[in-house]
């Protein structure tokens, strides 16, 4: 059980330059968000998704699209990586019921030059 | 707007130091208060809090919440080094759409 895994770990970026971060989870949830954490500004939420092929506006989504295929998977796209998207990417989930705490992947740290 | 304030920002205590962080909230249709601690990399779960004056409790860790006056404490008594981290509130509202708000979180270091 794997739980919440993101990849890439880290990413350096060109301004202008499209990537896709992945997210993937084994614990069969439902819930599914993206945030971005910079600091001085705790996490800020960009999209989220409440189930397979659904998908939300957070906080802060200009820039960023996302999909949601397949329910264990949760994908972000940047398609013009712009410097102010250097931070730090997290991904979460959590079931439908039960507690109503979210698990986290282990970040992606992106650096747009 | 809604918004989670965490205080103080920082803070520097000698281990078997006793602290207490804070978390002040002003959040529409509230749903529950949760503590998590981040070391080096993600968020892990401490504790969630949905009703007031009920204090949980692990370990050397507790918390509580006032829904009255719109606060939550995180007390960690015996401080060791292994407590230095970032501790993180969110609070998450009832909106149909499980939205959580961050605060920006509170850096505890514990010196040796």
């Amino acid at each position: 059980n794997a739980g919440v895994t993101q990849t890439p770990k880290f990413r350096v970026l060109k301004t202008g330059q499209s990537m896709t971060l992945l997210c993937a989870q084994d614990m069969n949830h439902e819930y599914m968000y993206w945030y971005r954490q910079d600091p001085g500004m705790g996490l800020r939420l960009i999209h989220y998704s409440v189930g397979e092929g659904t998908t939300a506006k957070g906080e802060v989504p200009d820039g960023y699209n996302v999909s949601r295929l397949k329910k264990q998977n949760f994908l972000l796209g940047l398609e013009s990586a712009a410097p102010s998207q250097t931070s730090v990417y997290f991904c979460a989930s959590r079931a439908l019921a039960g507690g109503h705490e979210q698990f986290f992947g282990p970040g992606t740290r992106l650096t747009v030059l | 707007e809604d918004k989670v304030v965490q205080s103080p920002l920082s803070l520097v205590v000698h281990e078997g130091d006793t602290v207490t962080l804070n978390c002040s909230y002003e959040v529409t249709n509230f749903r529950s208060l949760l503590w998590y601690k981040q070391e080096k990399k993600a968020p892990t779960f401490l504790f969630m809090l949905t009703s007031s004056g009920i204090e949980k409790k692990s370990g050397r860790l507790s918390s509580i919440l006032d829904k009255k006056e719109l606060f939550s404490i995180l007390n960690i008594t015996a401080t060791q080094t292994g407590d230095s981290a970032i501790y993180l509130c969110a609070v998450e509202r009832t909106s149909g759409t499980y939205k959580y708000i961050f605060g920006t979180g509170t850096r505890l270091k514990v010196l040796a």
